[in-house]
């Protein structure tokens, strides 16, 4: 089955303990982003990657690092989190920016 | 910048109703530009996908067009059922690699 999967989709962590959530897609897509969907702000993207090694900052980068070392997988890293990362993140992939984006399921996050 | 605003923000409406959802962006240099449905507690699936050289697209009782010119695209749903009832979101690529999203409207169909 063609899907993006998350991991975890829940998380309760405390402010300055770094984390990564995993995401991992099945369909060799090159294309693979990070979002983040918060009340009132809608979806914002954070990082994405056009294909191996090939990364840039979204609209809102600051307090986050990604890799991309396989094609499958693109986790998120928060090296030092703080409550305003407190949010719904969505990982999608696609072949290409301008093709259907397949989303994860997406994970909650909550930084006390 | 690529700005993307959907107009209302919520809509109820009766079981069986026609309805329009609108979606406004202020870069008209874009790709395409589509359509998604995010259910509670779940990820967005994706609905249509208008490329630039197109009007229209359908998938079954969704109906979605694009207007470049005007910066406009309207998704219409037909024969709205309590299960339409979700988030519709709009997204639009730009700067060549980059993904905008509208705030998306937020539907309930009352049976």
């Amino acid at each position: 089955e063609a899907q993006v999967t998350q991991n975890p989709r829940y998380l309760i962590t405390v402010t300055g303990k770094k984390l990564t959530v995993t995401c991992s897609q099945n369909m060799n897509h090159e294309y693979m982003s990070w979002y983040r969907q918060d009340p009132g702000l809608g979806l914002r993207q954070i990082y994405y990657s056009m294909n191996v090694e090939v990364t840039d900052k979204g609209d809102v980068p600051e307090g986050y690092k990604v890799s991309r070392k396989e094609k499958r997988n693109f986790p998120l890293i928060l090296e030092s989190p703080s409550p305003n990362q407190t949010s719904l993140y969505f990982c999608a992939s696609s072949f290409r920016v301008q093709e259907t984006q397949y989303f994860g399921p997406g994970t909650r996050l909550l930084v006390l | 910048k690529q700005e993307v605003t959907q107009i209302p923000a919520a809509l109820s409406v009766p079981e069986g109703e026609n309805l329009v959802l609108n979606c406004s962006f202020t870069d008209s240099a874009i790709y395409n530009l589509q359509w998604f449905r995010q259910d509670p507690g779940k990820g967005l699936t994706s609905l249509l996908l208008i490329q630039s050289s197109q009007r229209e697209q359908t998938s079954g009782r969704l109906n979605a067009s694009l207007d470049k010119s005007s910066g406009r695209s309207t998704l219409y749903i037909a024969a709205s059922q309590p299960g339409d009832s979700a988030i519709y979101l709009c997204a639009a690529p730009w700067a060549g690699n980059m993904l905008t999203f509208g705030g998306g409207t937020r539907l309930m169909v009352k049976p």
